[in-house]
């Protein structure tokens, strides 16, 4: 157990539906990063907050896709009208910060894994 | 072309063999991180390193920035090492860019 947990673990859905997934950082870390990794492959960058702002978003991320972290501790990823497409594996990762240029050690969640049928 | 790439992809080994996973990146780097993932998706961090060498316990971590490459060595591998070992390089904005991941197999 790294100290960040994501719920839910596993979700199907039906193409078209609105799902939110949740993750919790370890407390004191100020950086929380989204991933997303789909089947024999690394994890790829969504977005980033440091405490509440949300500061870079790949171009992966379409405009169905939303996430917040409004008092800086956890942070939400909504996707809407979901898409085939989507069914991966999505991972939310925290850390202290970015301290003197480099990137800090990232703690892992668990991840939740969509299936969208 | 990649920004980060991995070999081998996939490698099978005898509990006790001395294993290597090798590691290119193409991008300027603020550090090097190596993770390791087991089925079911958990990833915990091994190593960041942003020059020369780190050991922790039968993992070593070396790095060669002139070269943009790093290598991964288990010593004396175990069945219980079996996991994917994945690459992983600082981007400008503290996001971390991935290789594909390396799928090590360590028979008894």
């Amino acid at each position: 157990d790294t100290g960040v947990s994501q719920d839910p673990r596993h979700k199907i859905t039906k193409r078209g539906q609105n799902v939110t997934f949740r993750c919790d950082p370890i407390s004191e870390h100020n950086r929380l990063y989204w991933y997303r990794q789909t089947l024999g492959q690394g994890p790829e960058f969504l977005t980033y907050f440091q405490n509440e702002a949300q500061l870079e978003k790949s171009r992966l991320l379409s405009d169905r896709f939303s996430a917040e972290r409004p008092k800086g501790s956890f942070s939400t990823l909504e996707i809407q009208r979901t898409e085939q497409g989507d069914s991966a594996m999505y991972l939310c990762a925290s850390s202290l910060g970015f301290v003197g240029g480099r990137t800090d050690t990232q703690y892992f969640g668990p991840g939740t894994r969509l299936t969208v049928l | 072309k990649n920004e980060v790439e991995q070999s081998p992809q996939n490698l099978t080994a005898q509990e006790g063999e001395f294993i290597t996973i090798n590691c290119s990146y193409s991008v300027g780097i603020s550090a090097l991180h190596w993770l390791q993932q087991h089925p079911g998706g958990g990833i915990v961090s091994l190593f960041m390193l942003s020059s020369g060498k780190k050991k922790h316990g039968r993992l070593i971590a070396t790095i060669n920035i002139q070269e943009k490459h790093s290598s991964l060595h288990i010593t004396a591998s175990h069945p219980r090492d079996s996991a994917v070992y994945i690459c992983a390089v600082g981007g400008s904005q503290g996001n971390l860019i991935f290789g594909k991941g390396t799928k090590l197999s360590v028979k008894p």
